[in-house]
């Protein structure tokens, strides 16, 4: 089955980048999302990424996969403080359920 | 273009009432998805449907229950709460297909007393 892995917490100082790290274990096609949840708020959808890609760039996001290690990162240039917040990894198998699986969340705490 | 809303934003109900939330999708998707999000347990299944069916199914008893509506709005009920169902319960809403990702809602707290 798919399973998500991701490190629970992450202290950065503004103006400096953050990197997000995520581990999946599905091996075959796949859907890769990246999620951002503020206080009191849903899940907003930041990003995502398939497969197939090595890399995708939007505007201060990075999203980097290494398929052999079956690792997603997601890098935040610039960092402030708005962008404190948990972020949520998840996968999607192509093909599958449509169900994707979360992973725990990464709570981003960015100080001055 | 509205996004995914959710009712009630807050819930207190006590051991052994019903619950009901209410979620409407963005306009044209057709799948809703609910989610429980408990302390420190992170984002749980719940329920999918689509087209007014039923089309998967977390690992949640039978007291979960819900339907979707001919306009894709869905209902989630809860029956015979009890203290561990206290958490945010999440709606999300999509297209249909692999590449279609998910939209949340802000979602309902529900609170057990």
């Amino acid at each position: 089955g798919e399973d998500v892995e991701q490190s629970l917490f992450l202290s950065v100082r503004e103006g400096d980048s953050s990197v997000i790290n995520c581990t999946y274990t599905d091996s075959s096609s796949t859907y890769l999302y990246w999620y951002k949840q503020e206080p009191g708020a849903g899940l907003q959808l930041l990003t995502y990424i398939f497969s197939n890609m090595d890399m995708k760039q939007d505007q201060r996001l990075t999203v980097l996969l290494n398929k052999k290690d079956k690792h997603l990162s997601l890098r935040i240039a610039d960092t402030q403080t708005g962008d404190s917040a948990i972020y949520f990894c998840a996968e999607s198998m192509a093909g599958g359920s449509y169900i994707p699986t979360f992973g725990r969340g990464t709570s981003l705490i960015v100080h001055p | 273009e509205a996004g995914v809303t959710q009712s009630p934003t807050h819930l207190i109900k006590t051991r052994g009432q019903q619950a009901t939330l209410r979620c409407s999708p963005i306009s044209g998707h057709t799948s809703v998805y609910w989610y429980q999000q408990a302390l420190g347990l992170g984002l749980q299944f719940l329920l999918w449907y689509d087209e007014g069916e039923e089309r998967n199914r977390g690992n949640f008893p039978p007291r979960f229950s819900g339907r979707q509506f001919p306009n894709y709005s869905s209902e989630l009920n809860v029956n015979a709460l009890e203290l561990e169902d206290s958490a945010l319960y999440l709606c999300a809403s999509s297209g249909l297909g692999d590449n279609q990702p998910q939209h949340f809602g802000d979602g309902t707290r529900l609170s057990i007393l």
